[in-house]
């Protein structure tokens, strides 16, 4: 069983950066889908981007192109999502979630991680 | 990307039979027999319900299942229960490792 554990909540400025962390247990690291997902307050999902740690390369949402960086630490086993030039509006809970090899839905969630912006 | 469409709430008595519909375009579900319904109870995780269109994930009540017909995907929930209570959510591959979750549906057990 794969379980994945977040870094806690983060207060920002405006035109700051945050960094989320991601440590998972169990299962193969290398091999699963680790996604990043968040939801604003009283609002609904909103999938950002994916990746593959054994192939490296991430795949972002169209809205979050050139704002946000995902990365993975396979010797940790700890994926990691960078979002920069914040703003009030992104203002959410963020989760990370992974997906069996070779599945395309979200198996195990991590228990998200607030982010505040607020000057 | 456009969120996928669904129902802001629907509702039901205990025991009854409610259905949720998830409208998309011919682009995403459409397309992949890859439609997954999450469950997210008040200052919780999503928890998956519902993969590839109509597979529950092992140990998941049989009172949840779903399906497909053309751009729409659905999930019904049968025997409705208080615990049933909850944000529900679908999402749909859309290629290219691209995926959109819908808009999400509140289900209230009246």
């Amino acid at each position: 069983q794969v379980q994945l554990v977040q870094s806690g909540a983060e207060v920002r400025k405006p035109g700051s950066s945050v960094k989320v962390s991601c440590k998972t247990t169990g299962g193969t690291f290398n091999t699963y889908t680790i996604t990043w997902v968040r939801q604003a307050p009283g609002r609904g999902l909103e999938w950002m981007g994916g990746v593959i740690p054994h192939f490296g390369r991430p795949t972002y949402a169209q809205k979050f192109r050139g704002r946000v960086t995902m990365t993975t630490v396979a010797s940790t086993t700890t994926a990691y999502m960078d979002l920069n030039s914040l703003k009030s509006e992104d203002t959410a809970v963020y989760y990370c979630a992974a997906g069996v090899p070779g599945t395309e839905y979200f198996s195990f969630w991590g228990q998200g991680t607030l982010v505040t912006v607020s000057s | 990307q456009s969120a996928l469409t669904q129902p802001a709430s629907v509702s039901g008595s205990p025991g009854q039979s409610i259905t949720i519909s998830c409208t998309g375009t011919s682009s995403d579900v459409g397309s992949y027999h890859l439609v997954s319904w999450y469950q997210q109870h008040p200052g919780s995780a999503p928890k998956l319900i519902i993969y590839e269109v109509t597979k529950r994930p092992s140990g998941l009540s049989r009172r949840f299942s779903g399906s497909k017909s053309g751009n729409v995907a659905s999930l019904t929930i049968s025997g409705l229960q208080t615990e049933d209570e909850a944000d529900y959510y679908c999402c749909s591959y859309r290629g290219s490792n691209i995926y959109v979750f819908g808009s999400g549906t509140k289900v209230t057990v009246l």
